[in-house]
């Protein structure tokens, strides 16, 4: 069974803290995406990676950098957590080919205060 | 303007009914259309997605494109309970390095 994991489903930092959330897929897949999740406005992407070392930003990229060292890990810093990134985010994976069929982890819910 | 637009709802009805979800896109780009579903809690999953125009029907879901209107359909026939979720809409343009855009999600309850 097809499975994305993330580190943490609730999380509590501080502003100015630098976070890390952490996602691992299980299918070898060649694409890796990170979305943020707020209400009225949907998923929006922040970055995504079609490959070990390569990103691309997403729309909202400001705040955030990535980084993926194995094909099965995408890494999302917070360089300096602020209120406004309280939101939940959401990793996703995909074939190369298919990237119209991705597959969700469960989400982190990130609390900034 | 968002390239997709997609009424928040929630939308609530009694089970056996017949549920329509619907989506509008500015972009003539998109021809990709797919629907996800996410439960409470949950990271959203793929139901079904449409290449180009038409009809796909898979169970008692079916999805409908109109390319000409910018317009994308998923009805539900027979709604049970379990099908109480939030459906996003999404499109893209392709299946290499395009962009998926998703609506914002429609909150569906399907009563008893």
């Amino acid at each position: 069974d097809v499975k994305v994991t993330q580190s943490s489903r609730y999380l509590v930092k501080r502003t100015g803290e630098k976070v890390f959330l952490e996602c691992v897929q299980d299918m070898d897949h060649e694409n890796m995406f990170w979305y943020r999740q707020d209400p009225g406005l949907g998923l929006r992407l922040i970055y995504f990676s079609y490959d070990v070392k390569m990103k691309e930003k997403g729309d909202i990229p400001e705040g955030y950098s990535v980084s993926r060292e194995k094909k099965e890990r995408f890494s999302l810093i917070l360089e300096s957590a602020s209120t406004n990134q309280t939101s939940m985010y959401l990793c996703a994976s995909s074939t190369g080919d298919s990237a119209y069929e991705q597959y969700f982890g469960p989400g982190t819910r990130l609390t900034v205060t | 303007q968002k390239e997709v637009e997609q009424d928040p709802g929630p939308l609530s009805v009694p089970e056996g009914a017949i549920v329509s979800l619907n989506c509008t896109y500015s972009n003539s780009a998109f021809q990709y259309f797919m629907w996800y579903r996410q439960y409470s809690r949950k990271g959203p999953e793929l139901l079904m997605y449409t290449y180009s125009s038409g009809n796909k029907e898979d169970g008692r879901f079916t999805a409908q494109v109109d390319k000409s209107s910018k317009y994308i359909s998923l009805f539900i026939r027979d709604s049970q309970p379990s099908d109480s979720a939030t459906y996003l809409c999404a499109m893209s343009a392709g299946t290499g390095g395009f962009k998926t855009i998703f609506g914002a999600g429609t909150r569906l309850f399907v009563k008893a």
